[in-house]
């Protein structure tokens, strides 16, 4: 099946810093890539919707300019935490749709747990 | 937005008894999946259903699904200690919208 990786799988930083989180398709290319966050025994709430070339589609309550997601090509989505603080620590999930999104498989990364001192 | 609601929101169980997970949804779909997560860890995909589908098996797993009623169970036979792990409905619909999970479901097998 496709495969879908995140980079880094883990990171710690200190409070007021930016880190990035790259989401890639392996050997497929997405046009469509999406962002999850999940809290400590809770689910997965879609953060946004990323588009090949197109601005990102947030979700209510999510602030676009503290989480910058750029789809810059076909396999690789990026998703910035701008001025981190302990609050925003969760494990973000991406997934990505091959093609133009008629398939029902959306495929999952790993996953990347970031920790906000 | 969460589309989904599992019940129960937690499970025990002995090795070798059956788990059943339900999972209620509020819109049309065109399909439901079920993942599992261990803790801390990624999703791993179970199997999905159409929604023109009844019923679907995969090894262990049983998923039924009632459009009329909004609702689809997971049902793990015989289960082992491995399948210790959080179990979420996921709602699909048309076009390029993204899955909606539901709110999980913990199960606990107990060796």
């Amino acid at each position: 099946g496709a495969v879908v990786s995140q980079h880094p799988s883990w990171v710690i930083c200190k409070s007021g810093t930016s880190v990035k989180i790259e989401c890639r398709s392996l050997d497929f290319q997405a046009t469509t890539m999406f962002w999850y966050r999940q809290f400590p025994k809770q689910s997965l709430m879609l953060m946004a919707t990323s588009n090949e070339g197109s601005k990102a589609t947030y979700e209510q309550g999510v602030e676009k300019d503290k989480f910058l997601i750029n789809h810059a090509s076909l396999t690789l989505s990026t998703l910035t935490v701008t001025s981190a603080h302990p609050e925003d620590s969760s494990f973000y999930i991406c997934s990505a749709r091959e093609g133009q999104g008629l398939t029902d498989t959306q495929y999952f990364g790993p996953g990347t747990r970031l920790t906000v001192l | 937005s969460q589309q989904g609601e599992e019940d129960p929101q937690a499970l025990s169980i002995q090795e070798g008894e059956n788990a059943t997970m339900n999972c209620s949804y509020k819109t049309s779909i065109n399909n439901l999946q079920w993942y599992r997560q261990n803790s801390g860890r990624g999703l791993v995909h179970l199997i999905l259903i159409r929604s023109n589908e009844r019923e679907k098996h995969s090894g262990r797993l049983r998923v039924t699904l009632d459009t009329s009623k909004k609702s689809s169970s997971l049902l793990i036979t015989a289960s082992r200690a491995a399948d210790t792990a959080s179990y979420f409905c996921a709602t699909g619909q048309t076009g390029n919208t993204p899955l909606v999970f539901g709110k999980g479901t913990r199960l606990s097998v107990i060796a």
